[in-house]
């Protein structure tokens, strides 16, 4: 079981809002873990977007707009990205990252589709 | 914050490659620096990573034992050199900035250079 799951795809209406999914794998407590967010577009790298421990302990990327923020869901044992107002840009791949065993972990991804 | 790797091409299975990049716009001595890869259409995979001083590094059990990854502060310079290539490496492979301290992730990163393995 891979140490990090997301959703294969999202979809969700222009103005609307999402919830990605990142579930830590049973056995491992998310509220220990700082998890990574990161935006990818169709031939680009990767762009950072924000990181997420606690309410305490977050950062937002240089240039992120606010509608992005992340969270966790202990009962799910999960990080969440929640975007709002979504807009036509918003549409693209999302990652998930976090440390663990000696090696950084990325999440399968999700694709969100603004439709 | 600038990041350009170089080094990528088509390479035999078997072969060997030596990547860089070139970072400009930061202290670059003081930084983690890393190593993350892409295969056509699939999602990314983190394989190596290097301490400013180059006293720590780690690796991917994806490349334990057929790379090693280094750098020359002095040259703003990070390396990524691969041995005993396989199909299965053929990807896109970025350098990224990681923190002043460890554990910290990966906030800037560069294009890309697209190393292709096949006979």
């Amino acid at each position: 079981q891979a140490v990090l799951t997301q959703p294969s795809s999202l979809s969700a209406s222009p103005g609307a809002s999402a919830s990605l999914t990142c579930t830590l794998r049973s056995g491992i407590n998310i509220a220990t873990y700082r998890i990574y967010w990161y935006q990818q577009k169709p031939g680009s790298p990767p762009q950072y977007l924000l990181k997420y421990q606690s309410d305490s302990d977050n950062h937002q990327g240089s240039g992120v707009p606010s509608r992005f923020s992340g969270s966790k869901d202990a009962s799910a044992n999960a990080g969440i990205l929640f975007i709002s107002g979504l807009q036509s840009e918003d549409e693209a791949d999302y990652y998930c990252m976090t440390w663990h065993g000696s090696a950084w972990v990325f999440g399968g991804g999700t694709k969100l589709t603004v439709l | 914050v600038q990041l350009v790797e170089s080094g990528g091409g088509l390479v035999k299975p078997g072969g060997s490659l030596r990547l860089s990049c070139v970072a400009s716009g930061f202290a670059f001595r003081d930084y983690y620096m890393t190593w993350v890869r892409q295969a056509p259409g699939k999602g990314l995979e983190w394989i190596s990573l290097i301490s400013a001083n180059s006293g720590y590094t780690e690796f991917a059990d994806s490349l334990k034992g057929r790379g090693t990854v280094s750098r020359d502060n002095p040259k703003n310079s990070l390396f990524l050199h691969m041995d005993n290539l396989r199909v299965e490496d053929t990807a896109i492979y970025y350098c990224a900035r990681g923190g002043r301290s460890f554990l910290e992730g990966f906030d800037s990163w560069g294009q890309g250079t697209l190393v292709t393995v096949s006979s």
